[in-house]
């Protein structure tokens, strides 16, 4: 059973640029998680989905930053028009139901460098 | 008040070791509490859960103090291989129906173990 997937590894972006990261949750999970953390910083909670629906969104930046997770394809995390201050690393998470105690899987996280 | 917090070490030990990691959070209300371990430039993995009756995984004890919202780990006969960043983790309130939502973490706690 394959782990969650996130492609690409590394993204280098000029300011300006759009940044799209893709997230493949665990077979058989169907919610999915964005994560972002700074550098020297804690993973910061961005936006939690399931299949074609936003649950929070609270998380996340009102401009430039916009997500989805499809019926059919990965969760993608869009970032239009970056900045410098946008450079992290973002992880997604997955689990299989909203229980509570469930366990999140992380995937190995995109490093997005603007230059 | 931040949400959760720790001491940031660093944690120099010597192999052999016991050493212990403590985390406060500020909700006196939040459900679910996790202790993560993250290496350098790695996604996060769940080390373990905390439960209120404490629980213990071979050589790490976690233990919960919900009247003093203090969540505690301890590690025995520390490990070269032990040497991480360890995350105090702990669920958000949001309800989407019984879920428990996003993940609220630590800067985490950085421990390095010596030969």
């Amino acid at each position: 059973n394959a782990g969650v997937m996130q492609n690409p590894r590394h993204l280098v972006r000029r300011r300006g640029q759009e940044a799209r990261l893709r997230c493949s949750p665990m077979k058989g999970h169907s919610h999915v998680y964005w994560y972002r953390q700074l550098p020297e910083e804690g993973l910061k909670f961005m936006v939690y989905l399931q299949k074609e629906n936003i649950i929070d969104e609270s998380g996340m930046p009102k401009e430039r930053f916009s997500a989805e997770f499809p019926k059919e394809g990965p969760s993608i995390l869009r970032i239009q028009q970056v900045v410098r201050g946008d450079s992290a690393a973002y992880f997604c998470a997955s689990s299989p139901s909203s229980r509570r105690q469930e366990t999140q899987y992380f995937g190995p996280g995109t490093r997005l460098l603007v230059l | 008040r931040k949400e959760v917090e720790q001491d940031p070490g660093p944690f120099n030990v010597p192999e052999g070791a016991t050493v212990a990691f403590n985390c406060t959070y500020s909700n006196s209300a939040s459900q679910s509490f996790f202790w993560y371990r993250q290496d350098c430039r790695k996604e996060p993995k769940l080390l373990m859960s905390v439960y209120s009756s404490g629980n213990e995984d071979g050589r790490f004890t976690a233990q919960l103090n919900r009247a003093s919202q203090y969540i505690s780990l301890l590690i025995r006969d520390s490990k070269l291989s032990d040497s991480a960043t360890y995350l105090c983790v702990v669920n958000s309130l949001r309800n989407y129906g019984g879920s428990q939502g996003n993940l609220i973490f630590g800067k985490g706690t950085k421990l390095s173990v010596k030969p």
